[in-house]
């Protein structure tokens, strides 16, 4: 069975700290996602990762993907309010079709 | 990137009733897919929406009551028939385009409750 596995499911933390989201699942695949999602909305894309090694960072936020290690993680560097939502990963297993994550809640305190 | 609408945003609805959603997307992707995402939970995919024929459903979802349709690239239909309380959900449709870098994009979601 396909298990895609985030840690930790909730996270509080004080603004600037720095912390680490992880994903990890059970089978190969190449390509992975970070979405964020906040209360009653939708989900926004973060980062698509393609490839063994990729890192991208956008802001405050940077994830990377060890395909071997079928690991993946979201960075967060001096957490502001504004960054306070759930974090889904995803991992593509068929043509575009989506396995996601358990979800990790950020709750950025002052 | 792809701008996707769907409605109703939300509906109340009695069980044993049926509910359409409508999934709009602002221009062609190649593929479609209907997720649902139950109070506090993550998404779970239900099908493929497969254009001009049957959807491709994921284990635990069948036709019958997930009926999907895909006229064109770029709308979709979900039925939730004959609805329970345990039907209350969010649906959200979501598009790509397909090529290798892109991500998946997804609607605002609707949130259904069945009473």
């Amino acid at each position: 069975e396909l298990k895609v596995e985030q840690n930790p499911l909730f996270l509080s933390m004080q603004e600037g700290k720095n912390y680490t989201i992880y994903c990890n699942y059970s089978t190969t695949s190449d390509r992975l996602y970070w979405y964020r999602q906040d209360p009653g909305k939708s989900l926004e894309s973060l980062f698509v990762l393609l490839s063994n090694g990729a890192v991208k960072q956008e802001g405050r936020l940077m994830a990377s993907l060890d395909t071997k290690a079928r690991l993946s993680t979201l960075h967060i560097t001096a957490a502001v309010h504004d960054l306070s939502a759930t974090y889904f990963c995803a991992l593509e297993v068929g043509p575009s079709k989506l396995t996601f994550g358990t979800g990790t809640r950020l709750q950025v305190t002052l | 990137s792809a701008v996707i609408s769907q409605k109703p945003s939300r509906d109340i609805c009695q069980r044993g009733t049926s509910l359409t959603i409508q999934c709009q997307v602002d221009s062609q992707v190649t593929m479609m897919f209907w997720y649902r995402q139950q109070p506090g939970q993550s998404l779970t995919l239900i099908a493929t929406a497969n254009q001009g024929s049957e959807a491709t459903y994921e284990s635990g979802f069948v036709i019958d009551k997930f009926p999907i349709s895909r006229p064109n690239l770029t709308f979709s239909t979900l039925t939730v028939s004959n609805m329970s309380p345990e039907d209350s959900s969010i649906y959200l449709c979501s598009g790509t385009g397909g090529s290798s870098a892109e991500t998946q994009y997804f609607g605002p979601g609707t949130r259904l409750l069945v009473l």
